[in-house]
C-alpha cells in the first residue's frame, strides 16, 4: 500500500502572500502523480498530471513541481486569491488506481 | 458538455437500512472509479470498471459494498444493511481511456451518506 503524505495539513495566508505545499510518496514504481484541487460542495477538479522527473507545469498562477528519484511534488500558490482557497490533494497513480494524500486545506483571507 | 454527475447528493439511512448510490459518468468515457472518502482522509480507491467489466474491486471494505455498470455507462454502488462507518462522501470519477496512469479523472460532486 503506497504511503501518500501532505503537508502542511492547513494553511492560512493573506491574500498577495505566495505558499506552497509538498507531496511525498515512495518513489519505487513511480507512474504519474495527479494533483487536484478541491473547493468546498464542488467536485475535485484535475490541475496537473506529471511523469517525468524534473516535470515543471504551470496552469496561471498555480505550478508544479516534481522529484521521482527523491519522492516529493511541490505545489506553488503564486499571489494568492481568496478563490483558490480549497483542499488540494496529490495522488499518485498506482496499477490502475490513484492513492490519494490527506491533502491541504488553503484558507485566503482577503 | 455535461460533466459526471451523481445522485443523491445526500442520503440519510438509519442504521441497516440498504441504500443506492448513482453516478452518470461523461459519455463516452471507458473508465469508472469509485472512492469513499471519510472525514479529515483523502478519497480511497473502491472500485474500477472499464466498460462494464469490474476489473478492480480490491478497496470494497466488506461483502455489503456492492457496485455494478451493466451497461458501460451508468454505475451504481450498493450498500447493504447500512453501519455508522459507512458514513462517507461517496465520489465517482471517469475517465476516457483504459485506465492509464497519466489519464484525467473526472470527478462528480459526490454523495454524502450518513447513517445514523
Amino acid at each position: 500500500i503506497l504511503n501518500v503524505e501532505q503537508s502542511p495539513q492547513s494553511l492560512h495566508v493573506q491574500e498577495g502572500d505566495s505558499t506552497n505545499f509538498t507531496c511525498s510518496f515512495p518513489s519505487s514504481n513511480f507512474y504519474a502523480l495527479h494533483w487536484y484541487r478541491w473547493e468546498t460542495a464542488k467536485s475535485p477538479e484535475a490541475l496537473f498530471v506529471m511523469t517525468l522527473n524534473g516535470d515543471e507545469k504551470k496552469k496561471g498562477r498555480i505550478s508544479a513541481t516534481l522529484n521521482t528519484k527523491e519522492g516529493y511534488s511541490y505545489l506553488y500558490i503564486k499571489g494568492s486569491q481568496p478563490e483558490d482557497s480549497a483542499t488540494y490533494l496529490c495522488a499518485p497513480y498506482n496499477t490502475d488506481k490513484l492513492i490519494f494524500g490527506t491533502g491541504t486545506r488553503l484558507q485566503v483571507f482577503p | 458538455g455535461a460533466g459526471v454527475s451523481q445522485s443523491p447528493r445526500y442520503k440519510v439511512a438509519k442504521r441497516g437500512q440498504d441504500v443506492a448510490l448513482r453516478c452518470d459518468p461523461i459519455s463516452g468515457h471507458v473508465s469508472l472509479f469509485w472512492y469513499q472518502q471519510a472525514l479529515g482522509q483523502g478519497p480511497e480507491f473502491l472500485t474500477y470498471f472499464q466498460n462494464e467489466a469490474q476489473l478492480d474491486k480490491s478497496g470494497l471494505p466488506s461483502d455489503r459494498f456492492f457496485a455494478e455498470r451493466p451497461e458501460g455507462s451508468v454505475s451504481t454502488l450498493k450498500i447493504q444493511r447500512t453501519q455508522q462507518e459507512d458514513s462517507a462522501v461517496y465520489l465517482c470519477a471517469s475517465s476516457l481511456g483504459a485506465g492509464r496512469n497519466t489519464d484525467t479523472q473526472y470527478f462528480g460532486p459526490g454523495t454524502r451518506l450518513t447513517v445514523l
